[in-house]
């Protein structure tokens, strides 16, 4: 079954440092995502990206944030400075279709996720 | 108010009974509704898509009110699998590609 895989699972980082979080999402689907969820906190939407650039993003996605797709499997996270702030899981999903609307099935396809320690 | 709203819990359901439990979202423009499941440590995953006229998938029942802008997941015949965190998730109608989650039910099937 296809499927999202994150690299890495767990990182730690001084605060300060720059971050990148790969993924390579489902090969046939267009629409990518970052959420992320702080320890016993709900999941929280970051960015959707499609056609290469950003459709969306969320006031937690500022500055220190970016999005990039290097190539045509792979989708990375780059947290430019890292705050202690930081420290959540960050998941990497996909879809096939848009998720605007009442005709999408809502499924998302999700990472198991890269836990990063920002001490 | 928060966009979704859940009864984070716990819920203790003895293994076989049933279980209910709300969510509660605030955009009215939101067109589309569904049920996540997050086990411990893990990604989330669908486990159901919510209709106007609510439906059914096994042993679960998702049932959508929108004059009260709230949605309803009921696990019959509940299994020591069930327990999991379950996600309320609404997107924002046909304006932006994001989904908004809940902060989740937690719900603890004991034999």
């Amino acid at each position: 079954e296809p499927e999202v895989t994150q690299t890495p699972s767990h990182q730690v980082t001084q605060m300060g440092q720059e971050v990148i979080l790969r993924c390579v999402p489902i090969s046939n689907h267009l629409y990518f995502y970052w959420y992320r969820q702080i320890l016993g906190q709900k999941v929280e939407f970051l960015v959707s990206f499609y056609n290469n650039e950003i459709s969306e993003k969320s006031e937690i996605f500022d500055d220190q944030f970016s999005v990039e797709r290097p190539d045509g499997s792979n989708f990375t996270l780059k947290i430019r400075s890292t705050k202690l702030e930081d420290s959540a899981m960050y998941f990497c999903a996909s879809s096939a279709r848009g998720l605007a609307g009442a005709l999408n099935t809502g499924e998302l396809f999700f990472g198991e996720g890269s836990r990063l320690t920002v001490l | 108010r928060k966009e979704v709203e859940q009864d984070p819990g716990p819920f203790n359901v003895p293994e076989g009974a049933t279980v209910a439990f709300n969510c509660t979202y605030s955009n009215s423009a939101s067109q589309s509704f569904f049920w996540y499941r997050q086990d411990c440590r893990k990604e989330p995953k669908l486990l159901m898509s919510v209709y106007s006229s609510g439906n059914e998938d096994g042993r679960f029942t998702a049932q959508l009110n929108r004059a009260s802008q709230y949605i309803s997941l009921l696990i019959r015949d509940s299994k020591l699998s069930d327990s999991a965190t379950y996600l309320c998730v609404v997107n924002r109608g046909a304006a932006g590609n994001k989904l908004t989650f809940g902060g989740g039910t937690r719900v603890l099937v004991k034999p």
